[in-house]
Order: structure tokens, then sequence, then C-alpha cells
């Protein structure tokens, strides 16, 4: 049975670097057959798509973030991870990790993790 | 990026009756290559992850309820519930996969 478990802290600093690993268990993270990713939703609002990893380290990212985002994979712990830097409230949201088709639909969440940016 | 609009935003619909979602793409998710349409539909109750309905736009994934159905091809798409049961009360959301960002529609909330 796969099982995707978020993990990180709950509460950032503006300005910040937000850092949460999606700990993968019952699958293989070194499927050839999936991506990985994540996406968020601010309290009250809808899903934002963040990004995908493949195992082999190849992204793809939500142009609106790039230059803030940037996701990882550890082959060896069956994990992935999330950074995203320079926060501010407005990234205040529950984060979710999900394992994705190749060709980009979502068919497995996490549970989702609240991460909120207060001082 | 392509911009997905849901409608209606809200909807309130009896027990054992018909709901209907309809969802827009701002350009087409349709792949001339494969002839395949790059959307899907899933469903979100609170304290929940999202689940997905529909991939494809009208395949239906294992377990979900034949009551469900996905339909349409290019820009419009719809997602109906032949006869709406309690356990369908949820937000439910379009998403396309047809190019990275893969964008979400802004969600529609079915009540009873």
């Amino acid at each position: 049975q796969l099982h995707l478990q978020e993990s990180g802290p709950g509460l950032v600093k503006p300005s910040e670097t937000l850092s949460l690993t999606c700990t993968v268990s019952g699958g293989s993270i070194s499927s050839t057959s999936h991506y990985w990713g994540w996406i968020r939703q601010p309290p009250g609002k809808g899903l934002e798509w963040i990004g995908s990893i493949y195992y082999s380290g190849n992204t793809y990212y939500n142009l609106s973030l790039k230059s803030r985002v940037t996701i990882s994979v550890d082959t060896s712990k069956n994990q992935f991870s999330l950074k995203l830097s320079s926060v501010t409230a407005a990234d205040t949201a529950v984060y979710f990790c999900a394992k994705e088709a190749l060709s980009g639909w979502v068919y497995y969440w996490g549970q989702g993790a609240l991460v909120t940016v207060s001082s | 990026d392509f911009v997905m609009t849901q409608s209606p935003d809200s909807l309130a619909v009896s027990l054992g009756e018909r709901a209907t979602i309809n969802c827009k793409s701002s350009q087409s998710v349709l792949y001339s290559s494969d002839n395949k349409n790059y959307l899907a539909w899933y469903q979100h109750k609170p304290g929940q992850p999202p689940k997905v309905l529909m991939s494809w736009a009208s395949t239906r994934e294992s377990g979900v309820p034949d009551r469900f159905s996905g339909s349409g091809s290019g820009t419009d798409f719809t997602l109906t519930i032949s006869s709406l049961q309690p356990e369908d009360v949820a937000v439910y959301y379009c998403q396309q996969y047809y190019t990275p960002p893969r964008t979400f529609g802004q969600g529609t909330k079915v009540e009873i």
C-alpha cells in the first residue's frame, strides 16, 4: 500500500526558506513510470501545482515560483524534498506531496502539511 | 499558462438529482498526436487529500462509482454526477496536464 508522508517545520519566518520532505513507503521512488510532485492550497483557496521531479532528477517547475523553488530527490532514502526560499505570508498553505503519472495527472496524494509563514 | 475556469463556483443539488460541473481551458488540451484530452478531475473533501476521479477527460479511475462521468474535448469539459449521494459533497477541480505548469480550475463546491 503506497503511502506518502510530508514532514517539516509547520512555522517559517518571513524571508526564510520553507523546507519539506516527502517520504515514500510501499513503493519505490525510482519507478520509471512516475513523477513526484508538490502541490499547495492556501487557506480558503484552490490548488496550485508547484513542480515535479523524476527519479533521475529531471524537474518541471511552476514558472511563477521557479526562481524560489528547488525540488530534489534522494533515492537512497526513498524521499523527495521541496525548498521554497524568501517566503512571505502568501506562501502559507497546506503543502501536498504527490505521485504523478508520466503524463502529469496526480493519482496519489499525501495527507498534506500546513506551513504557516509568520514572525 | 493555461487558465482553467470552472462554472459554477458552487451548486446545491437535491439527493438523487444530477450535478453538472463545467471546465473551460484557455487553450486546447487535445494532443493531436494521440487524440487524447490531457484533463483530469479531482474530488476534495475537507480534511482529506484530493482524490482523482477521471483522467483523459473521461476515463474513470478504479473504484470511482459509475454515477461520475466526464465528457468534452478540446477546451470544454463537463463532470456529471448522475444521482447525487451524501458522500459526494466536496469541492471538485479540473486540471490540465497538457503542459507544465499543470494548472487547476478554481474549484466547484457541491452541496446538498
